[in-house]
């Protein structure tokens, strides 16, 4: 199994570019999850989605757009992006079904975006 | 949501048992308490998780205290390998997988 995997690893940005933040998963997981991480603070969640067709906002989700057509993938879209979109993003999925609370998060290696 | 503190740094001989600990004094009683780690800003990676009674894996070990507001992990002989940022979080119950990082604890094992 792959595990998760984010795609591109590295991306530079123009102010007013649009682009999308690939995340993939081969684990059926259901719940999936977007975060952004600034030099020297944890994680913030930005988006999540409990399963196919569903989404959700997190602590940080201004500027961003998700959905959730297939349980393999969930791609961030950034429609405008903007130098405070200067991060490191991280993809995460979960195995929730049947209600699970005993499963550990696998994350992706992270997109290092740069808007300049 | 249920928080967690936890201090900002810590020191740790090479060799030496680690003991980080967390306070989450507003956990309910069906919500799990779990370790992960980050690094050089790689994806985090889980260590362990538990809900009442004390675990151990062969990365670490966790001990809750019997009120539930507070545990340490315990990494018995840290190497220089195991210098990461570690986050303790409460995962909520009816959330789901949807886990908050706070700021974790930055280890630095020394030689």
């Amino acid at each position: 199994n792959a595990g998760v995997t984010q795609t591109p690893k590295f991306q530079v940005l123009k102010t007013g570019q649009s682009m999308t933040l690939q995340c993939a998963q081969d684990m059926n997981h259901e719940y999936m999850s977007w975060y952004r991480q600034d030099p020297g603070m944890g994680l913030r969640l930005i988006h999540y989605s409990v399963g196919a067709g569903i989404t959700d906002q997190g602590e940080v989700p201004n500027g961003y757009n998700v959905s959730r057509s297939t349980t393999e993938d969930f791609p961030l879209r950034l429609l405008s992006a903007a130098p405070s979109q200067t991060s490191v993003y991280f993809c995460a999925s979960i195995d929730t079904g049947t209600d699970k609370m005993n499963t550990e998060a696998f994350f992706g290696q992270g997109t290092r975006l740069t808007v300049v | 949501d249920a928080k967690t503190t936890q201090p900002p740094s810590m020191d740790c001989a090479e060799g030496r048992a680690a003991n980080l600990p967390c306070n989450h004094s507003t956990i309910s009683g069906n919500e799990y308490v779990y370790w992960y780690r980050q690094i050089h800003s790689q994806g985090p990676q889980y260590i362990i998780h538990g809900l009442k009674n004390n675990e151990t894996n062969e990365m670490a070990s966790l001990i809750i205290t019997e009120d539930r507001k507070s545990s340490t992990l315990i990494l018995p002989h840290a190497t220089l390998r195991d210098t990461a940022v570690y986050y303790c979080i409460v995962r909520i119950y009816n959330q789901g997988g949807k886990l908050i990082f706070g700021q974790g604890t930055e280890l630095s094992v020394k030689p």
